[in-house]
């Protein structure tokens, strides 16, 4: 079935640092992908998609590509923010009626 | 923005009782709407896909009968945890998928259940 895999953390950077957080499939089909943020004591909030491959999502800074070659979704960005911890969760689409399967998630932490 | 509301935010109940779990779609209709159990430092475990108006698709391994699931309008879905037991005790998250719109969920802000 379909799964994801993402780099376990946490992950502590300075701010301004370079981010990038890697997530793998496996998936039958064309799914789409995703990345959530959740910031502490907040639910999940979609932070960018891509739908097909070559897309490119992104938003607040944050960008990924998804890569059907390499079965990737790496989140990246230039310059983190102190604002940017949060947890962040890979996501790609289910089988079934768009439920979303998750990766562990990997905590940020952006240091002044 | 759409926005999901999930009520009561945290909640305690002794071993054996029944909890309610509302997830409320504030400002769009949702046909769809996903039950998760999220445990510490764990991921989203996807529970039951509830439709509006069926009855819910449960995950393997998920009991149905121990997890009601009611979606009786297209913004309420509830998740019904019965004789609950320590092991029960958990983050529970509601998404809705607006109806007719693209495969973006928008989440609830989550449930603490524990269970003494």
């Amino acid at each position: 079935g379909n799964s994801v895999t993402q780099m376990e953390g946490p992950v502590t950077l300075s701010e301004e640092a370079f981010l990038t957080i890697n997530c793998t499939y496996t998936a039958t089909g064309y799914p789409s992908l995703f990345w959530y943020v959740q910031y502490p004591g907040e639910g999940l909030q979609l932070l960018l998609k891509a739908t097909k491959a070559d897309d490119k999502g992104s938003n607040k800074g944050f960008e990924a590509t998804y890569r059907k070659e390499t079965t990737s979704f790496h989140l990246e960005k230039g310059s983190v923010q102190v604002s940017d911890s949060a947890v962040y969760f890979c996501a790609l689409t289910g089988r079934s009626q768009g439920n979303l399967i998750f990766g562990k998630g990997t905590k940020l932490s952006v240091k002044p | 923005g759409a926005v999901v509301s999930q009520h009561p935010s945290r909640v305690i109940c002794k071993s054996g009782t029944s909890v309610k779990i509302e997830c409320r779609s504030l400002d769009f209709q949702a046909t769809t709407m996903f039950w998760y159990r999220q445990f510490p430092k764990q991921s989203l475990m996807l529970m039951a896909t509830s439709n509006e108006g069926s009855k819910a698709t449960y995950e393997q391994g998920v009991e149905k009968d121990k997890f009601l699931i009611n979606h009786a309008s297209l913004t309420l879905s509830t998740l019904t945890v019965t004789s609950a037991h320590p092991e029960d005790s958990s983050f529970y998250i509601c998404s809705a998928r607006r109806s007719g719109g693209p495969d973006t969920q928008y989440f609830g802000p989550g449930t603490r259940l524990t269970v003494l």
